[in-house]
């Protein structure tokens, strides 16, 4: 089993829809988790960082987490066509320290 | 404020060469760490620095070197390259608590 799992999509939804994008973890002692957005050839950027259970908005992005069931999500709401990128979901077993495991990535297409 | 540079962008090795990958990071981080990227196998962890003067391995140093040169500075080393090297290379770096900011990667072939 992979410590951090992802749908490797693609994942297409409409412009203006809500793009739902899942994170399951292996490790229960996981501390903090990270929503990465990877644009083709270009490097990760955060978009969202969650670190306790219940959602946490920013803007058009909500993440969701679930320590219980080692779930995190990441919700876009009104999706636009800039928003088709690879999402890399990174979990942090430690505290004080930043070492990431990475997902594989899901990769999201929003159409006009 | 440039946050965190790579050099070179693009290389192109044959089998059995060496070369050096250099990162920089103006945001005066004490973490710095070098992940490849392969299809398929996300973002992969070589080795990281927690602060100036230690390294660790990570997830995959097989095949690499490291040397923390300063708070700034973070370089990877390939001694005799193989093509299953042929990857993208990202350097990051971060404080003790905040996330992680990366380079703009170096993209390697090695033939």
């Amino acid at each position: 089993q992979k410590e951090v799992e992802q749908n490797s999509g693609p994942l297409s939804v409409p412009e203006g829809a809500i793009a739902s994008l899942n994170c399951t973890y292996s490790d229960r002692v996981s501390q903090s988790f990270f929503w990465y957005r990877q644009y083709s050839g270009k490097s990760p950027e955060l978009i969202m960082s969650i670190y306790s259970n219940g959602d946490k908005e920013d803007g058009r992005f909500t993440a969701q987490l679930n320590k219980a069931s080692q779930y995190v999500s990441l919700l876009i709401r009104d999706s636009q066509p800039s928003d088709s990128a690879t999402y890399l979901c990174a979990v942090n077993r430690l505290t004080g320290f930043q070492k990431l495991v990475f997902g594989t990535g899901t990769r999201l297409l929003v159409s006009p | 404020n440039a946050g965190v540079t790579q050099t070179p962008k693009f290389q192109v090795l044959k089998t059995g060469q060496s070369m050096t990958l250099q990162c920089a990071q103006d945001m005066n981080h004490n973490s710095m760490y070098w992940y490849r990227q392969d299809p398929g196998m996300g973002l992969r962890l070589i080795y990281y620095s927690a602060s100036e003067g230690t390294t660790d391995k990570g997830e995959v140093p097989n095949g690499y070197n490291v040397s923390r040169l300063n708070k700034r500075e973070f370089s990877l080393r390939l001694e005799s390259a193989a093509p299953s090297q042929t990857s993208v290379y990202f350097c990051a770096s971060s404080s003790t608590v905040e996330t992680q900011y990366f380079g703009p990667g170096t993209r390697l072939l090695v033939l």
